[in-house]
């Protein structure tokens, strides 16, 4: 199975600050279409999963664009450009190029 | 509006099944796969599967082949998981998503106790 690996796990930001996570796959993604499946989800506490960005770089609906995403093959990153309290939570990367759909292990942003 | 609707909390008693619903509206059921996904206490998420509601075709992650079923009543727009042989390693809570998972359910506890 596709490991995903996001660092770090726990990220202190303040109100304002931008911030990256990494999601590193042990496989490329990419697909032979030229299609490269990686999504980005986050939980906030005590709320189900969201989806922000879907293919790599594409904004979910309603998702706001301090939100973005990049990379491929096997590197990819999400930044916010400005934390607001809402983001707080946790973040998780997908890959639905292999079966079975993998995700990564999270990333808990927090405020400093 | 896209909605899934799960159903309550469950617990289950050791080597026995639980079975949990999600239904669909604000959308064709037909047109999209349903996935399911697993968030143990305190963890991360884990895809158990998906299931095509058109065909009734499905595809499981290894792990969960012996310990998920998934199906689809068509007539009323519900898909289902089956969790059976429960020990306490199925406590968690199991939430429908779906397609690209970009509509969840609001996850069903499932609790294993004697």
């Amino acid at each position: 199975d596709v490991v995903l690996t996001q660092t770090p796990s726990t990220l202190s930001a303040t109100i304002g600050q931008s911030v990256s996570i990494s999601c590193r796959s042990s496989q490329s993604l990419l697909d032979s279409a030229g299609n490269t499946y990686l999504y980005w989800y986050l939980q906030r506490p005590g709320q189900s999963p969201q989806l922000l960005i879907y293919l790599v770089s594409n904004l979910g609906s309603g998702v706001p664009n301090r939100f973005s995403g990049s990379g491929s093959g096997t590197d990819f990153t999400l930044k916010i450009s400005g934390v607001e309290a809402e983001d707080l939570g946790v973040y998780y990367c997908m890959q639905a190029t292999h079966a079975p759909r993998t995700f990564g292990g999270g990333t808990k942003l927090e405020l400093k | 509006e896209v909605q899934l609707q799960q159903s309550g909390p469950e617990v289950g008693r050791p080597g026995s099944s639980v079975k949990i619903s999600c239904k669909a509206s604000g959308y064709t059921f037909t047109d999209y796969v349903m996935n399911w996904v697993k968030q143990s206490p305190g963890q991360g998420l884990e895809w158990i599967g998906w299931i095509d509601p058109e065909y009734g075709s499905t595809d499981y992650a290894e792990k969960f082949k012996k310990k998920a079923t998934l199906t689809a009543d068509t007539s009323s727009n519900t898909a289902y998981i089956q969790l059976s042989s429960l020990t306490s390693e199925d406590t968690a809570t199991y939430f429908c998503a779906l397609g690209v998972m970009d509509a969840w359910g609001q996850g069903a506890s499932v609790t294993v106790s004697s």
